[in-house]
């Protein structure tokens, strides 16, 4: 069973970077046909989906965020991280990460979800 | 605003039946994107409910049920159990510009 888990500052200053880890276990992050994503969720509202990256460390991101986003794999620690930068407070949310179903299977949706992360945008 | 557009929310009665809909654009569902379902209880994360339009994964009841035609898609909840209090999300891929995943904005059921 793969287990995903979110890590980092929960608070984090205007124009600064937000920076969060998805340690994995039960899983290799390097190994299989996946892809590995962050979505946020503002409070009282849906759900975003930031980018995402695969097995091979190829990325896309979102049209309105791509200039701010980086999401990077370490295969060393298992482990994939989510870079924000120039913050403000319309990115605090709670931040997931994700993995996708085999995308070998043609279907594309989440299968596995940490626990989630809030991040506070305020100084 | 979301690419895919859903009613804030829905309500039912116990035992009832209830329709929430998804509505894209031609970019996404209506380009034979599939569609994809959850369901997220307060303060968790979400949970998978229909995969590739119609399908339920193991462990999901049979009153849950999707549908897609068009540039839409429907999930269908029948008998209604207190339980299936939650927010709801359709999930899709557009392909403009470099292509990404898209969520609707999310539904309220209320039983």
């Amino acid at each position: 069973q793969v287990q995903l888990q979110e890590s980092g500052p929960g608070l984090v200053k205007p124009s600064q970077t937000l920076s969060l880890t998805c340690s994995v276990s039960g899983g290799s992050i390097s190994r299989g046909n996946y892809y590995w994503s962050w979505i946020r969720q503002p409070a009282g509202k849906g759900l975003e989906w930031i980018g995402r990256i695969y097995t091979s460390g190829n990325t896309n991101y979102h049209p309105s965020l791509k200039s701010r986003v980086t999401i990077s794999l370490d295969t060393s620690k298992n482990q994939f991280s989510l870079k924000l930068n120039s913050v403000t407070a319309a990115d605090t949310a709670v931040y997931y990460c994700a993995r996708w179903a085999d995308d070998t299977s043609g279907y594309y949706y989440v299968q596995y979800w940490g626990q989630g992360a809030l991040v506070t945008v305020s100084s | 605003q979301s690419v895919l557009t859903q009613p804030p929310s829905v309500s039912g009665a116990i035992g009832q039946r209830v329709t929430i809909s998804c509505t894209g654009s031609s970019s996404n569902i209506g380009a034979g994107f599939d569609v994809h379902w959850y369901q997220q209880l307060p303060g968790i994360a979400p949970k998978l409910l229909i995969y590739g339009n119609i399908n339920r994964p193991s462990g999901v009841p049979d009153r849950f049920s999707g549908s897609k035609s068009g540039t839409s898609a429907s999930l269908v909840i029948t008998g209604l159990q207190a339980e299936d209090e939650a927010d709801y999300y359709c999930q899709s891929y557009d392909n403009r510009q470099r292509g990404y995943w898209v969520f609707g904005g999310g539904t309220e059921l209320t039983v």
